[in-house]
């Protein structure tokens, strides 16, 4: 296994078409986060999925985003009508949750640029 | 709600010497994790050290500790013997005990010159 993986890397899109993002977790992981980096700030919390059950979303999470973990696998993320201001690098993370703490391992991201 | 704050948005430090990056934070949690995490240009971000809160020994790995004061409510990371691979964005990050999400402070630059 070789971490978590992340697709595409890059990806540049016309304001207000949708896009899709990929998160593959290290397997056996049941824990999947999804956080957002603008620059020159600390990833933000998106939503976490506990196998297929997505738990908690933020209120950063608009309407127009969605995301699934369909068979508690990869997980996608899918922004509609994108913004500008969707223009981040979104950082999916998984972790071996057994009650308490464990460390989050993060794959390299997708950044997104909205023209 | 949790708070993280780094007020160094960049640091230097000469090769082979020591650096030490600030962070506070705010919670009203009594048992809760702190982590330092590194993301270099372009790669993933990846766990440096973590320090349970409900320890009072500071973390140590390799060249890498913390100074973690509870009750000020501080978690400052100590570089030895700094490495050009060194050179990264490191985030302070928080975790509630039994809690769902990392908060993030905004971030240090540290540069590593030789």
């Amino acid at each position: 296994d070789t971490g978590v993986s992340q697709n595409p890397r890059h990806k540049i899109t016309k304001r207000g078409q949708n896009v899709t993002f990929r998160c593959d977790p290290i397997s056996e992981h049941n824990r999947l986060y999804w956080y957002r980096q603008t620059l020159g700030q600390g990833p933000e919390f998106l939503t976490y999925f506990q196998n297929e059950a997505q738990l908690e979303k933020s209120r950063l999470l608009s309407d127009r985003f969605s995301a699934e973990r369909p068979k508690g696998s990869f997980s996608t993320l899918e922004i509609q009508r994108t913004e500008q201001g969707d223009s981040a690098m979104y950082l999916c993370a998984s972790s071996p949750w057994t009650g308490r703490d464990t460390e989050a391992f993060f794959g390299q991201g997708t950044r997104l640029t909205v023209v | 709600a949790q708070t993280v704050t780094q007020s160094q948005p960049e640091m230097s430090v000469q090769e082979a010497e020591t650096v030490t990056l600030s962070c506070t934070y705010d919670t009203s949690e009594s048992d809760y994790y702190l982590f330092w995490y590194k993301q270099p240009p372009s790669r993933q971000m990846i766990l440096v050290i973590r320090q349970e809160a409900y320890k009072q020994q500071n973390a140590t790995e390799n060249r890498f500790s913390v100074n973690f004061q509870k009750a000020a409510k501080s978690f400052s990371l100590k570089i030895s013997d700094s490495q050009l691979g060194d050179a990264a964005m490191y985030f302070c990050a928080s975790l509630m005990e039994y809690g769902n999400k990392l908060v993030f402070g905004a971030g240090t630059i540290l540069r590593v010159k030789s």
